[in-house]
């Protein structure tokens, strides 16, 4: 158990609809970072927030939005599902503990459109 | 998005032997960690290298980092069956202590034969 939780594992929606993913961090982390992975590809960053405000944005889609809540848990909206958004979404914390990078990954939902 | 160059992008190898692999990249990174992922997990954090030229061991892995800051190796001696998954190298922009995004390799698949 990485200390990272994410929730559901699996989720199956058809396109147009609009689905929400959670994650809570590792205890103590105040940064939050969602990621993308598609079949056999490496995972593509989307949006980092931290203590609650949004700072640093990558290829994120208009249709995903994301925030973090006072008590830390961050969750992932994505709406107006294509077939393409089918993949891994990774949810990762971080400290900032020096040179430990704590760079801690939680196991992931893996969203299939159908 | 950008990804980093890896290579090779798959491996079958017998148990005993020793693995290389490397990730390039077209900019500077300050910071390179390298990954392993099985199925169905996140990434687990193997190595973190924090300088130029720097080479980190840990057990049988040891990796390096370029001393051009574009590059970084990944060496495993004496593989085992439980070495089998997909390894990536990701690379940050920030330095020690300072968590940011991170852009990923595009992996490399390991297979050990008995």
């Amino acid at each position: 158990d990485s200390g990272v939780t994410q929730t559901p594992k699996h989720l199956i929606t058809a396109t147009g609809q609009r689905v929400t993913l959670r994650c809570s961090p590792r205890s103590g982390d105040l940064s939050v970072y969602w990621y993308q992975q598609s079949l056999d590809q490496g995972l593509q960053f989307l949006i980092q927030y931290y203590n609650g405000e949004e700072r640093a944005k990558g290829n994120i889609l208009e249709r995903f939005s994301a925030q973090q809540f006072p008590d830390l848990h961050s969750e992932l909206n994505l709406s107006s599902l294509e077939l393409g958004d089918s993949a891994l979404y990774f949810c990762a914390s971080t400290g900032h503990r020096g040179r430990d990078y704590g760079y801690t990954f939680g196991s992931g939902t893996r969203l299939t459109v159908v | 998005g950008q990804q980093l160059n890896q290579s090779p992008q798959s491996m079958f190898i017998q148990e005993g032997e020793d693995v290389s692999m490397n990730c390039t990249s077209s900019s500077i990174f300050n910071t390179w960690l390298w990954y392993k992922q099985e199925p169905g997990e996140g990434p687990v954090l193997l190595i973190a290298l924090y300088k130029a030229g720097e080479l980190t061991s840990n057990g049988r892995l040891t990796a390096q980092f370029g001393i051009t800051r574009k590059d970084s190796f990944l060496n495993i001696s004496a593989s085992i069956p439980s070495d089998v998954g997909i390894y990536f190298c990701a690379g940050s922009t920030t330095r020690t202590g300072t968590a940011s995004k991170l852009t990923f390799g595009t992996g490399t698949r390991l297979q050990v034969t008995l």
